[in-house]
């Protein structure tokens, strides 16, 4: 069975970067795309961007310059880095495959001083 | 952006009743590869969403036939037969046609 989990700091200073780590089991991730989706308070939700199997990305371009995917295939983990973060970014972030199937539990983030 | 419109914003159900969700897109989600990247999604409280219907209208692994999709082009609904309570929670529309992929605003469903 295909099984993604989000970790990461719960708490980030405004201005700083947020790193989140998905680890997967049960799949690789040299296949498939693998993403980032967030959902704020309320029920918005955001698509933040993906990485490919080749590792490759795609980028929401709401986030510009800020944002980084990057992989691990040799511990098949996949990771979020946000930089220059504002309350704004105060979320709960999700790792997912393509196709929404899949989906970790997701990890709420607070951007607080 | 493709924008999803997405709506109602919330329903208010009793058990066995039929609902329906309406998702309309700024562009059509047809691909280039012929298929339409429409997904629905549904949220219950505390949990990750989790996949009702992939590309428009085919049903996710173990998800209840009351539970349907339909439509084309820009226009979509999702249709619950005969809601029951674990049914309640909310319902987002997601398009994976076009990038950056965008969702609907979301339909929240409670029990009247």
């Amino acid at each position: 069975e295909v099984q993604l989990q989000e970790s990461g700091p719960g708490l980030v200073k405004p201005s700083q970067s947020l790193s989140l780590t998905c680890s997967v089991t049960g799949y690789s991730i040299t296949s498939n795309y693998w993403g980032w989706i967030r959902k704020f308070p309320g029920n918005k939700m955001e698509w933040m961007g993906y990485i490919s199997y080749s590792g490759s990305t795609s980028y929401n371009p709401s986030l510009k310059s800020r944002i980084s995917i990057t992989r691990d295939t040799s511990k098949n983990q996949f990771f979020l880095q946000l930089n220059s973060v504002t309350t704004e970014d105060t979320a709960t972030y999700y790792c997912a495959r393509f196709g929404l199937r899949y989906w970790g539990q997701g990890t709420l983030v607070t951007v607080s001083s | 952006d493709v924008v999803m419109t997405q709506t109602p914003p919330s329903l208010s159900v009793a058990i066995g009743q039929s609902v329906s969700i309406s998702c309309k897109s700024s562009q059509s989600l047809v691909h280039s590869d012929g298929k339409t990247y429409l997904n629905w999604l549904l949220q219950n409280p505390g949990q990750s969403p989790k996949r009702l219907i992939y590309q428009v209208s085919n049903l996710g692994s173990g998800v209840p036939d009351r539970f349907s999709g339909t439509g084309s082009e820009k226009d979509f609904t999702l249709k619950i037969s005969r809601v029951e309570a674990e049914d309640l929670g909310v319902y987002h529309c997601v398009q994976a046609t076009h990038v950056p992929h965008t969702f609907g605003a979301g339909t929240k469903l409670e029990l009247k």
